[in-house]
């Protein structure tokens, strides 16, 4: 069965660095998410992406952050000038449509952890 | 308005019991009702899902009930087992494309043998 997939699964990075967290979507997918889970928290939605643009993002969503498509497979979630509040899990999902009722396929998460 | 409630935070069942897990909402541009399950060191997977036009769904041994008046649904485990301790979301999404899911605080379940 195709999945979504994360990496690194584990990244430290010390504070007011620079962070690049990578997914491949399942292949046929069109619409691309990202959410985080602060530890012992529900899971939060970050930013959706398709047709190479942000279609909603969240209020956590501020000019910290940025998504990317570089190339045909790959979905990349960028953090600058990380704070120690950024560690968590993040998650990257994906779905083949946008119709609701197409479900988000979520891969194995990236632990960022800044020190 | 866009928060999902969910209860109880965590949950202990004997193995053949029922679990129930239990979801209120607001906003009543939610169209679609999903649970997620996620075992440790995984992310959530899609477990079974309901739109507000039907009152109940049912996938083997997981059921999910709708009470679309009072704006919360819930999860029924039946013949509960220990591979299904796992955290459970229960989560919402509006109808707009592409739209966003709204997830609840989740519960750990643990199935005693």
């Amino acid at each position: 069965e195709p999945e979504v997939t994360q990496t690194p699964s584990h990244q430290v990075t010390q504070m007011g660095q620079e962070v690049i967290l990578r997914c491949v979507p399942i292949s046929n997918h069109l619409y691309f998410y990202w959410y985080r889970q602060i530890l012992g928290q529900k899971v939060e939605f970050l930013v959706s992406f398709y047709n190479n643009e942000i279609s909603e993002k969240s209020e956590i969503f501020d000019d910290q952050f940025s998504v990317e498509r570089p190339d045909g497979s790959n979905f990349t979630l960028k953090i600058r000038s990380t704070k120690l509040e950024d560690s968590a899990m993040y998650f990257c999902a994906s779905s083949e449509g946008g119709q609701v009722n197409q479900p988000q396929h979520f891969g194995d998460g990236t632990r960022l952890s800044i020190l | 308005q866009q928060q999902v409630k969910q209860s109880p935070q965590s949950l202990i069942v004997q193995k053949g019991g029922i679990s129930i897990i239990n979801c209120a909402y607001e906003n009543t541009a939610f169209d679609y009702f999903p649970w997620y399950q996620q075992f440790p060191g995984k992310g959530p997977a899609l477990l079974i899902a309901i739109r507000p036009d039907v009152s109940e769904k049912k996938e083997g041994r997981f059921t999910i009930s709708f009470n679309k008046s009072a704006k919360q649904f819930s999860l029924h485990i039946m013949d509960s087992q220990p591979g299904d301790s796992a955290t459970y979301f229960c989560a919402a999404r509006r109808k707009t494309s592409g739209s966003r899911l709204t997830f609840g605080e989740g519960t750990q379940l643990t199935v005693n043998p």
